[in-house]
């Protein structure tokens, strides 16, 4: 099973800063990785795909990049709608594993 | 817009079953494999199980193999969970969600699971 590492666990930012988070794979998943939102009491929502690929409706600020095991989302000017939790997610190989996710909180 | 709507969830004895279902509108549902993916309320994502639009292939997490079984009707466009030899830990939301060209782009609203006697 391939193991994802999501750093840092929480990002204290301010409206208008840009995030930086971090997924590592233990091995490598190509660029099959995806990016997801969960804000409380939501289900999640896909922001990227396929490493670098917004999903549709996805505001620009949101990039991905990276690709075999070391992989970035970047949102580079934080909305108050954008403080949530991030998960990445691996389809390289079954099963299917999500990392433990990055909290961005308002500072 | 497509929607997908969960159902079937509630409160179950350790030792029971459940049967999870997820009602689809708004595509067309046998060409997409569909997922269930479940979460425990403040803790993160673990993907469940996952079956082809056909119904010919299924993928299942080892925590739940030989207890869970997915399937889909698709004259109902319905996906369903058979739960079987439930336990505390897999009190969870469960997800169910589209497979769009293998990446998870619509998810319903999920149905609480609790196991506890």
């Amino acid at each position: 099973e391939i193991v994802l590492t999501q750093s840092p666990a929480t990002l204290s930012l301010s409206p208008g800063e840009r995030a930086t988070l971090s997924c590592r794979a233990s091995q490598s998943v190509s660029s099959y990785l995806a990016w997801f939102q969960q804000t409380p009491g939501q289900a999640p929502r896909l922001l990227i795909y396929a490493a670098s690929n917004r999903a549709t409706g996805i505001p620009a600020r949101f990039s991905g990049s990276g690709s075999g095991t070391d992989f970035t989302l970047t949102i580079s000017s934080l909305e108050p709608e954008d403080f949530a939790v991030y998960y990445c997610q691996q389809r390289n190989s079954w099963p299917w594993t999500f990392g433990q996710g990055t909290k961005v909180e308002i500072k | 817009e497509v929607q997908l709507v969960e159902s079937g969830g509630g409160l179950i004895q350790p030792g029971g079953s459940l049967r999870l279902s997820c009602a689809a509108t708004g595509l067309t549902f046998s060409t997409y494999w569909m997922h269930w993916v479940r979460q425990v309320p403040g803790k993160g994502l673990v993907w469940v199980s996952a079956i082809s639009g056909d119904g010919s292939e299924t993928m299942i997490a080892d925590s739940v193999t030989g207890r869970f079984t997915i399937s889909r009707d698709n004259a109902e466009n319905t996906l369903l969970l058979q739960m079987n030899s439930l336990r505390g830990e897999d009190t969870a939301i469960y997800y169910c969600v589209r497979d769009f060209f293998g990446y998870l782009d619509i998810w319903g609203q999920g149905t609480m699971v609790t196991v506890s006697s």
